[in-house]
């Protein structure tokens, strides 16, 4: 089955600089990836997705970089705002599921 | 209308009691999901449905049931629960094919306590 990770439970970050947060996945035929973001008492909110056939990807003040060889991804927070204090779930979708497997989380905190 | 609302809210129950959750969504999307998030914890898929049909069931014990009475309504009925089936219930939908590579839209979710 799929294994989704993250390298770190949580990250403090100061306002304004760049966050950076890790995810590894286990299954090479994972073929599309998301990243999203839950504030307290809310569900999850889409931020970014990128498939297996691109490297790298640009929201708004978000990255994302996928690294298929080591099975990693990244999220890559630019400026980062109190506004961005949440827990990120990276997420993946593996070719013929109608599902998407959750990675355990990291809880970013902004300090001001 | 851009969201996936969901009622009640918050929902505290005995282990005799039957209640019932609704999740509502009309963006015109044809699969709408179930998850379970206990605490500190990932969504965990309990139940898919595409095109008002049940299309995964995550071996979910039987005294949750789900019903989709049609493509804007989810419902996920609750029977003789247990004191760890206390979590956040998230419904979410995702636009045209259940297999296309789309982002799901979630729900606020129901906090549900089983005392």
């Amino acid at each position: 089955g799929e294994s989704v990770g993250l390298h770190l439970p949580t990250l403090s970050v100061q306002e304004g600089d760049n966050s950076i947060i890790n995810c590894a996945y286990s299954n090479s035929a994972s073929d599309y990836f998301i990243w999203y973001k839950q504030e307290s008492g809310k569900g999850p909110q889409f931020i970014i997705d990128i498939r297996s056939n691109m490297d790298k990807r640009q929201g708004q003040r978000v990255t994302v970089l996928l690294n298929k060889t080591v099975k990693h991804l990244s999220l890559q927070i630019a400026a980062t705002q109190p506004g961005d204090s949440a827990v990120y779930f990276c997420a993946v979708y593996s070719g013929g599921y109608q599902k998407v497997t959750f990675g355990t989380g990291t809880k970013l905190q902004v300090i001001p | 209308d851009t969201e996936v609302t969901q009622t009640p809210k918050h929902l505290v129950m005995g282990m005799t009691n039957k209640k019932s959750l609704k999740c509502e969504q009309h963006m015109g999307h044809r699969a709408m999901y179930w998850y379970k998030q206990k605490a500190k914890k990932p969504p965990e898929l309990m139940f898919v449905y595409s095109y008002e049909k049940l299309s995964i069931n995550e071996s979910v014990p039987s005294r949750f049931s789900p019903e989709c009475p049609n493509s804007s309504l989810l419902n996920l009925h609750l029977h003789a629960l247990q004191p760890e089936d206390s979590a956040l219930y998230l419904c979410a939908s995702k636009p045209r094919e259940v297999a296309e590579y789309n982002e799901q839209f979630f729900g606020p979710g129901t906090r549900l306590t089983v005392l």
